[in-house]
């Protein structure tokens, strides 16, 4: 089946810095979203990105498909934005599940 | 904007028990699926369902476990008889297409099984 990898694991940052988080999937795919696991653990999506580039706030993502990956930006980082991020894609044969990545843990210091 | 609901937001249960997990998944929403994460770990796929019967279950989704829309509005997940490694929290998601659409996330349950 189809992988999802992210990177880094872990990123630790001091509040106002900007950051990149990277998801690369092994296979082509119909849908990829980002969400942010907040610390109650619920998941909030950000994005459903499965091409091109979004913006909302101080957040912006690109999915490149034809090279199979996508990146999250971060810009002027806060501590609430501190939690896990997931990618995750629905392959393009498949019947709609999500295959998540591992995630990426930010820790946003003040 | 339409939300997802779960209900309980937690739920502690005796090993042996039988659990209900509910969901109100969105009304235009055709397509419905559980997800587990143990704590720690990446969110993991059960069980998809569509047209009233399940589509896709993985390896996780054994005899233990079912899926049902009762009414039309409520989609459930039971868990006949928990085990201790059934801990996790339990997400439940809907969409209007399998691909070109996102999946909405309702909050989840955390279970705990003891």
């Amino acid at each position: 089946g189809i992988q999802v990898e992210q990177s880094p694991p872990d990123l630790i940052l001091q509040e106002g810095a900007n950051s990149t988080l990277r998801c690369n999937f092994s296979d082509s795919v119909n849908n990829l979203q980002w969400f942010h696991q907040n610390p109650w653990g619920q998941l909030i999506n950000l994005f459903y990105i499965p091409s091109g580039t979004k913006q909302n706030g101080r957040l912006s993502a690109t999915t490149v498909a034809t090279e199979r990956y996508s990146l999250l930006y971060i810009s002027s980082s806060q501590t609430t934005d501190s939690g896990v991020y997931f990618c995750a894609v629905v392959g393009s044969s498949n019947t709609g599940k999500l295959i998540f990545g591992q995630g990426t843990t930010l820790q946003v210091k003040p | 904007e339409p939300e997802v609901t779960q209900t309980p937001s937690h739920q502690v249960t005796q090993m042996g028990q039988e659990v209900i997990l509910r969901c109100v998944p969105i009304s235009n929403h055709l397509y419905f699926y559980w997800y587990r994460q143990i704590l720690g770990q990446k969110v993991e796929f059960l069980v998809s369902f569509y047209n009233n019967e399940i589509s896709e279950k993985s390896e996780i989704f054994d005899d233990q476990f079912s899926v049902e829309r009762p009414d039309g509005s409520n989609f459930t997940l039971k868990i006949r008889s928990t085990k201790l490694e059934d801990s996790a929290m339990y997400f439940c998601a809907s969409s209007r297409r399998t691909s070109g659409m996102e999946n909405t996330f309702g909050s989840g349950t955390r279970l705990t099984v003891v």
